[in-house]
Order: structure tokens, then C-alpha cells, then sequence
């Protein structure tokens, strides 16, 4: 059974970094093909794709968060973790991560975490 | 603006049909498998199809997913009020390397 737990923190204040750990069960980051995505949605708006890595360490981040954004994994505890820098109101969102087994689809979701950006 | 785009939202009465589009580029559905995600109020998305046109174990044959060029379609058939919900279509973008998401479309079965 695969499931995936996001966790950090609920509120971070305006200039801090954003550190997230995703722990996963039910598969291996270490299993060809297998990957780990991050993605976003603000409240009442849309899903925003943030970064993903992969199996052979590979790492991929949307353009326009690129220079905030550092993905990274720990094979041994099933974890992935996200900084973001220089938090800002905007990024208030709850955050999921997801696995992904390329080149198909994202198949399986955590439940996500709010993160609030708030002084 | 998400790179991909989708009708904001879609109206249909129960048991009826529905169809969902999402338009993108060459560089993102023309050239990639496209996934639908629902997701219910409240809840994390879900996969709905993947590969274009796939379901995974447990999705019912009323959701269909197809792909022609740079376009994909969601359709779902026999509509419940369980089926209201935002529907997301996504892909991967070869040219700026990473995924990307449609802006979303509220369904509403009235």
C-alpha cells in the first residue's frame, strides 16, 4: 500500500525558508522510474506543479520558482524534502507531494499541509 | 495563467454526458501522456486517467479520457452529484522541463 505524509510547518513568517519532508511507505525512491513530485494549490485556486525528483537523482523545478526551490531525497528513510526560500504571503498553499512512476501520471497524492506565510 | 487551459466550469444534469477540454502545445500535450486528477471539496486530487486515455483499478467506464494533437477531452457519462468536483488535466513540458497543470474546471451536476 503506498501512502505519503507531508509535514512542516503550519505558519512561516515573510523572509524565512520553508523546509518540507514528505515520508512515504509502499515503494522505493531507489526503484527505476520511480519519482517524487511537489505540488502547491493556494487556497480556492489551481494545482501548481513545484519540482520532482527521480530514481537516479535527477531533479526538475518549474521555471519560475527555480532559484527558491531545492529538492532533495534520503533513500534510506523513503523521505523527500523541499526548501523554498524567501517565503512570501503568496505562497501561502497547502502543499502535497505525490509519486510518480514515469512516464505516467501522478498516481498517488498525500493529504497535503497548509503552509500559511504570515507575519 | 497555467500553461495549460481549461473551461473554468461545466454544467450537466444527472445521467447525462459531460466533456472537459484541455488545450496545451507541442511542447506539452503534443508531445506527452496526459493525466485528469478530481479532486472533491476538501480533499487531495485523485487520478482519474492516465497515458490519455487509461484507467486505473477502481475508476468507473463512465470517465474516458482521449487526446488528438495538442488537445484532450475528459468525458463522463451517466453524471451523479458525487461527480461534482474540479477536474485538472496534466502533463509534462518538454521545453521548460517540468509538469504542468490546467487551471481547473468546476463541474456542477444540477
Amino acid at each position: 500500500q503506498v501512502t505519503l505524509r507531508e509535514s512542516g510547518p503550519a505558519l512561516v513568517k515573510p523572509t524565512q525558508t520553508l523546509t518540507l519532508t514528505c515520508t512515504f511507505s509502499g515503494f522505493s525512491l531507489s526503484t527505476t522510474k520511480m519519482c517524487v513530485s511537489w505540488i502547491r494549490q493556494p487556497p480556492g485556486k489551481a494545482l501548481e506543479w513545484l519540482a520532482r525528483i527521480d530514481w537516479d537523482d535527477d531533479k526538475y523545478y518549474t521555471p519560475s520558482l527555480r532559484t527558491r526551490l531545492t529538492i532533495s531525497k534520503d533513500t534510506s528513510k523513503n523521505q523527500v524534502v523541499l526548501t523554498m526560500t524567501n517565503m512570501d504571503p503568496v505562497d501561502t498553499a497547502t502543499y502535497y507531494c505525490a509519486r510518480m512512476v514515469v512516464p505516467a501520471a501522478i498516481d498517488y497524492w498525500g493529504q497535503g499541509t497548509l503552509v500559511t506565510v504570515s507575519s | 495563467q497555467s500553461v495549460l487551459t481549461q473551461p473554468p466550469s461545466v454544467s450537466a444534469a444527472p445521467g447525462q454526458k459531460v466533456t472537459i477540454s484541455c488545450s496545451g502545445s507541442s511542447s506539452n500535450i503534443g508531445n506527452s501522456y496526459v493525466s485528469w486528477y478530481q479532486q472533491l471539496p476538501g480533499t487531495a486530487p485523485k487520478l482519474l486517467i492516465y497515458d490519455n486515455n487509461k484507467r486505473p483499478s477502481g475508476i468507473p467506464d463512465r470517465f474516458s479520457g482521449s487526446k488528438s494533437g495538442t488537445s484532450a477531452t475528459l468525458g463522463i457519462t451517466g453524471l451523479l452529484t458525487g461527480d461534482e468536483a474540479d477536474y485538472y488535466c496534466g502533463t509534462w513540458d518538454s521545453s521548460l522541463r517540468a509538469g504542468v497543470f490546467g487551471g481547473g474546471t468546476k463541474l456542477t451536476v444540477l
